[in-house]
């Protein structure tokens, strides 16, 4: 069975632009919840999707959205990139939307200069 | 804000010890912990989970201890192995809907053959 897929692994952009991250969960699995990565910060929630619809959002800016697709694959978009918005993003699913494992993918790299 | 912290930001080990990793958490709401490992370039991997209503759970090798009067978890990792070697993050779900988790700051664990 695949496990988490992310697109793209690495990725370049400078100050200003915006960008759009992609994730297909394990097949069968309708939550798909979104982690940033930082050496100082640590894994900070962003959002969590189910169903097409955002279920919980953590404490991140609106420039950080997220969606859902009908066959559960989720995008996550970051408009007027900052440099802090370097890190890794982690794109994790379950089959349901109850505290339970979650399976992480292995990340998109973002790099803002 | 609420989070969940480890004691120790790094732990080094011989092949063969027993390891103990601990986390201290402040959310009295938490229900559920988790237990994560995180190789280099890749996204976390579930180890163990536990819920409240215990207070340990073993899996292969590996044992997690809740003690919800002073809100610490603790990772045993028995006969610890050269392949042990990555960084551990313990996580709580702080009672709200959905699967969302709070992440420690993680311990590097480094063993040594």
């Amino acid at each position: 069975k695949a496990g988490v897929t992310q697109t793209p692994r690495y990725l370049i952009k400078t100050r200003g632009q915006q960008v759009t991250l992609s994730c297909s969960p394990i097949s069968g699995h309708r939550s798909v919840s979104w982690y940033q990565q930082t050496p100082g910060q640590g894994l900070q929630f962003l959002f969590e999707y189910f169903s097409e619809t955002q279920r919980n959002k953590g404490n991140f800016p609106g420039r950080f959205s997220g969606r859902q697709f009908s066959n559960s694959r989720s995008e996550m978009n970051v408009s007027t990139l900052e440099l802090g918005d370097s890190a890794l993003y982690l794109c994790a699913s379950s089959f349901v939307q109850v505290p339970g494992e979650l399976f992480f993918g292995e990340g998109s790299r973002l790099t803002v200069l | 804000g609420e989070s969940v912290g480890l004691h120790l930001p790094t732990l080094s080990v011989q092949e063969g010890d027993n390891s103990i990793i601990n986390c201290a958490y402040s959310n009295s709401a938490s229900d559920y912990f988790i237990w994560y490992k995180q190789e280099s370039g890749k996204g976390p991997q579930f180890i163990i989970d536990i819920r409240s209503n215990m207070d340990k759970r073993q899996g292969q090798r590996v044992t997690v201890l809740l003690n919800k009067t002073v809100k610490h978890l603790s990772l045993q990792i028995a006969a610890t192995q050269p392949g042990d070697s990555a960084v551990y993050f313990c996580a709580e779900n702080p009672g709200q809907a959905g699967t969302a988790l709070i992440f420690g700051k993680g311990t590097t664990l480094s063993v040594s053959s």
